[in-house]
């Protein structure tokens, strides 16, 4: 199984300030015949389901802000958000669907100061 | 758009075989190519995959779809579709209090490799005794 490790586990943020939420593979989630990156980040906030913010490590998916950036390749990615808002508080996850069993990383808890 | 509903029982005795079912709405689960998923969210842990069944417009409805499980999962647990009903369905057995969680049902595009882009609502389910 390929392994997700997300880091920091928990981080607070200032409003309007930048955060930053990194997740590493245990191997490669590059396709390289594709040369897309299996890799996805959600938002999931308590009583809702989990929500698509980012696919191919780095496609917003639409009508995510644009203040949401992927980026990374290979085993190394980043989730970075920007002019953080009150709304943005919630749990980040890393997901790889590179093969199966597809795995998650255990999450990032947000929150906004 | 797509809309995906869960349903089942939210009290489970150990033991038991929790059945859940997963109702697709806004459109049809045999047209195109799609993953359909079954993930579970621990209390205070994190999201766990449980497994898929890829079902497109060509599967033999009698062969059912293709499936693909957690291994530490795999031999309790089976996904099923019900094109006609436009339902897919997860059957896990002999479970457990480990197994109290929020179970999700999501779709994933099969051609275009954009991740689980429409999760339902969640149900959750607790095992005691």
């Amino acid at each position: 199984d390929i392994v997700m490790t997300q880091s920091p586990g928990s981080l607070a943020v200032s409003l309007g300030e930048r955060a930053t939420i990194n997740c590493k593979s245990s191997q490669s989630v590059l396709y390289s015949s594709k040369d897309k990156n299996h890799l996805a980040w959600y938002q999931d906030k308590p009583g809702q389901p989990p929500k698509l913010l980012i696919y191919w490590a780095s496609s917003r998916e639409s009508g995510v802000p644009d203040r949401f950036t992927g980026s990374g390749s290979g085993t190394d990615f980043t989730l970075t958000i920007t002019s953080l808002q009150a709304e943005d508080e919630a749990t980040y996850y890393c997901q790889q669907y590179y093969n199966t069993p597809y795995t998650f990383g255990q999450g990032t808890r947000l929150e906004i100061k | 758009q797509v809309q995906l509903r869960e349903s089942g029982p939210g009290l489970m005795k150990p033991s038991q075989t929790l059945s859940l079912t997963c109702t697709v709405s806004g459109g049809s689960i045999a047209s195109g190519a799609y993953y359909w998923n079954w993930i579970r969210h621990h209390p205070a842990k994190g999201l766990e995959w449980i497994g898929h069944i890829y079902y497109s417009g060509s599967t033999n409805i009698h062969s059912g779809g293709s499936t693909s499980y957690t291994p530490s999962l795999k031999s309790r647990v089976n996904i099923s579709i019900d094109a006609s009903k436009n339902q897919f369905s997860l059957r896990l057995h002999s479970v457990t209090a480990a197994d109290t969680a929020v179970y999700y049902c999501a779709r994933e595009d099969g051609t275009r490799d954009f991740g689980l882009d429409v999760w339902g609502q969640g149900t959750t389910v607790t095992v005691s005794s």
